[in-house]
């Protein structure tokens, strides 16, 4: 079945360092990609999508690239602040969202 | 604005004592889901509804079960909610299915005693 792996956290920073957190897929088929983010009690919102391989979504300074080859969309950010510390998950969706495991990241001033 | 409304935020009920969680949206959006996500855990998807059509996931357990009265309201009951049901409760909505955004709800914290 389908399936996403990203990189277990938590990820503590610095403001104005780079982000990058890894996410790989297994699917059959074509699926859509997403990174959602959920700031601490709240659900969750889509920070960004990509609908088919090569596509580059972005939101927010946030980046992330569909690539098939790798079976990968790993998130970038190339300068956090405070207000980004938050658990992000990827996730895939064929008929239904099949999330990552989510990575807390923790950004200080 | 609209919006996806749980309530309530925090709910908190004892062993085995029945317990119903509300979702409401103002998108008018045909489809609804429920997920249950459990601390450090990613959301775990029980059920949706496809306008009346209840989709089922094959390992929901029998002890949750969900109504949608209406496009716009939707709950989650569990009818004997046991120590390992205790989790966040995400609702969430879609106009269509396939590659459409889902919005999300804040969620209904569940603490079971």
């Amino acid at each position: 079945g389908n399936s996403v792996t990203q990189m277990e956290g938590p990820v503590t920073l610095s403001e104005e360092a780079f982000l990058t957190i890894n996410c790989t897929y297994t699917a059959t088929g074509y699926p859509s990609l997403f990174w959602y983010v959920q700031y601490p009690g709240e659900g969750l919102q889509l920070l960004l999508k990509a609908t088919k391989a090569d596509d580059k979504g972005s939101n927010k300074g946030f980046e992330a690239t569909y690539r098939k080859e790798t079976t990968s969309f790993h998130l970038e950010k190339g300068s956090v602040q405070v207000s980004d510390s938050a658990v992000y998950f990827c996730a895939l969706r064929d008929y239904k969202l099949s999330f990552g495991a989510g990575t807390t990241v923790t950004v200080r001033a | 604005d609209a919006m996806v409304i749980q309530n309530p935020r925090y709910q908190v009920t004892q062993f085995g004592k029945p317990v119903t969680l509300s979702c409401s949206q103002t998108l008018n959006h045909n489809v609804m889901y429920w997920y249950q996500q459990k601390s450090s855990q990613a959301p775990k998807l029980l059920f949706h509804y496809y306008d009346k059509d209840f989709n089922n996931e094959a390992d929901t357990p029998d002890n949750f079960q969900s109504r949608r009265p209406n496009t716009s309201f939707c709950f989650l009951d569990i009818r004997s909610p046991g120590l390992g049901d205790a989790a966040m409760y995400l609702c969430a909505t879609s106009s269509g299915q396939g590659l459409n955004e889902q919005f999300f709800g804040p969620g209904t914290r569940l603490t079971v005693l």
